[in-house]
């Protein structure tokens, strides 16, 4: 079936360093890819999305690209500020026809030092 | 417009009570889903509606679970016989293909 697999957190960084989050997926077919993100003591939002392969998401100067070659979907972001630190989560929708279930990676929490 | 609301946002309860969770997805959005978040993990998906149907439950963990949307819109989810391992954020999502979250149940089961 389909899984997602993402780096283990917590990660902590200072305020303007760059951040790498590793997501790799296993699926059938050509499935959309997602990074969501949950600030603390709120609900999980849509951070960025991409449905096919080379596609690059970008929202809030955080980027990933859908590289079928590597199955990965890696985010990053060239500085963080204070406000990023949250839990990210990458998931994984099943291509058309396959199930309409979103599949999650566990999470990785982000904490931004001043 | 309005998002996916749930209410309530917080439920105790104990150990073999009955609950109801609901779900007030975004206005003509057919699909809805509900997911599990246990703490430090990511949602596990529970049960998928298109309209007024159940597409897809096989993420449902057993017969005490089940869940409604009898007029397309509003959904119910509904626990019997509450067990501490059920404690859990139940979340629901409506789109297609995006899905968008409400803010949670956070369910205790004491």
């Amino acid at each position: 079936g389909n899984s997602v697999t993402q780096m283990e957190g917590p990660v902590t960084l200072s305020e303007e360093a760059f951040l790498t989050i590793n997501c790799t997926y296993t699926a059938t077919g050509y499935p959309s890819l997602f990074w969501y993100v949950q600030y603390p003591g709120e609900g999980l939002q849509l951070l960025l999305k991409a449905t096919k392969a080379d596609d690059k998401g970008s929202n809030k100067g955080f980027e990933a690209t859908y590289r079928k070659e590597t199955t990965s979907f890696h985010l990053e972001k060239g500085s963080v500020q204070v406000s990023d630190s949250a839990v990210y989560f990458c998931a994984l929708l099943g291509s058309r026809g396959g199930s309409e279930k979103l599949v999650f990676g566990k999470g990785t929490k982000l904490t931004v030092n001043p | 417009g309005a998002g996916v609301s749930q209410t309530p946002s917080n439920k105790v309860t104990e150990k073999g009570k009955y609950v109801e969770l609901r779900c007030d997805p975004i206005s003509g959005h057919t699909a809805l889903y509900w997911y599990r978040q246990s703490l430090g993990q990511g949602p596990e998906f529970l049960i998928y509606f298109q309209g007024t149907g159940a597409a897809d439950d096989s993420g449902l963990p057993n017969d005490r679970f089940f869940a409604v949307r009898p007029e397309g819109s509003v959904s119910t989810l509904k626990i019997q016989r509450t067990e501490r391992g059920d404690s859990a954020v139940y979340l629901c999502a409506s789109g297609v293909n995006t899905q968008y979250f409400g803010p949670g149940t956070r369910l205790t089961v004491l």
